[in-house]
């Protein structure tokens, strides 16, 4: 398996602009996480899904952050409008119920101008 | 979950055994510990867990004292290529609705040596 994809690993945009940040589990896997990690805050979850329903959603900074799973092989973490304060490392994982281990994506490094 | 205290770095030696500590002075009954560790610019990877027993695996041994206040993640013989940030995490077992989040805190900076 090739592991949690996320994409993209890069991105840059202007303050204003929408961002849509992508993530496919590992096939099988029924729980998706979203972290964030900054240098000030550390890696936070902001929020997950169990068979592509949200369960917590506390983590999520502001209305301006909203995430979906269409399916079980998708999800997207979506920031309109972003900000400066957005720029961070945004990490997807993925497990199995029943199982210990999360198993992180790369992550993507959003940097907001 | 409980809160975790570790050391924010520490330095060891290419092939010597690195000894992570971890308190967790507030544990619960249920709540197990577990380390991931983070290497620079890469996700977080789950290194092993535990209830009360010690526990090994092909990365690391557990030493989980017997009140369960501390526990001590050992890298038996150190590679550079562990360098990194190692967090301790405590956390009701086994994913069940409701259970399955991981609080990190700061961990700690292990730096190995050549």
């Amino acid at each position: 398996d090739a592991g949690v994809i996320q994409s993209p690993r890069h991105e840059v945009t202007e303050m204003g602009q929408e961002v849509t940040l992508r993530c496919k589990p590992i096939s099988g896997h029924d729980y998706l996480f979203w972290y964030r990690q900054t240098m000030m805050r550390g890696l936070e979850l902001l929020i997950y899904f169990n068979n592509n329903v949200p369960i917590d959603d506390s983590g999520m900074p502001e209305d301006r952050f909203s995430a979906k799973m269409p399916n079980a092989s998708f999800s997207t973490l979506k920031i309109q409008p972003s900000e400066p304060r957005d720029s961070a490392v945004y990490f997807c994982a993925s497990s199995l119920s029943g199982e210990n281990e999360q198993f992180f994506g790369p992550g993507t490094r959003l940097t907001v101008l | 979950d409980a809160k975790t205290t570790q050391p924010p770095s520490m330095d060891c030696a290419e092939g010597r055994a690195a000894n992570l500590p971890c308190n967790h002075s507030t544990i619960s009954g249920n709540e197990y510990v577990y380390w991931y560790r983070q290497i620079h610019s890469q996700g977080p990877q789950y290194i092993i867990h535990g209830l009360k027993n010690n526990e090994t695996n092909e990365m690391a041994s557990l030493i989980i004292t017997e009140d369960r206040k501390s526990s001590t993640l050992i890298l038996p013989h150190a590679t550079l290529r562990d360098t990194a940030v190692y967090y301790c995490i405590v956390r009701v077992g086994r994913t069940n609705f409701g259970n399955e989040k991981l609080t990190f805190g700061t961990g700690t900076r292990l730096t190995i040596i050549p």
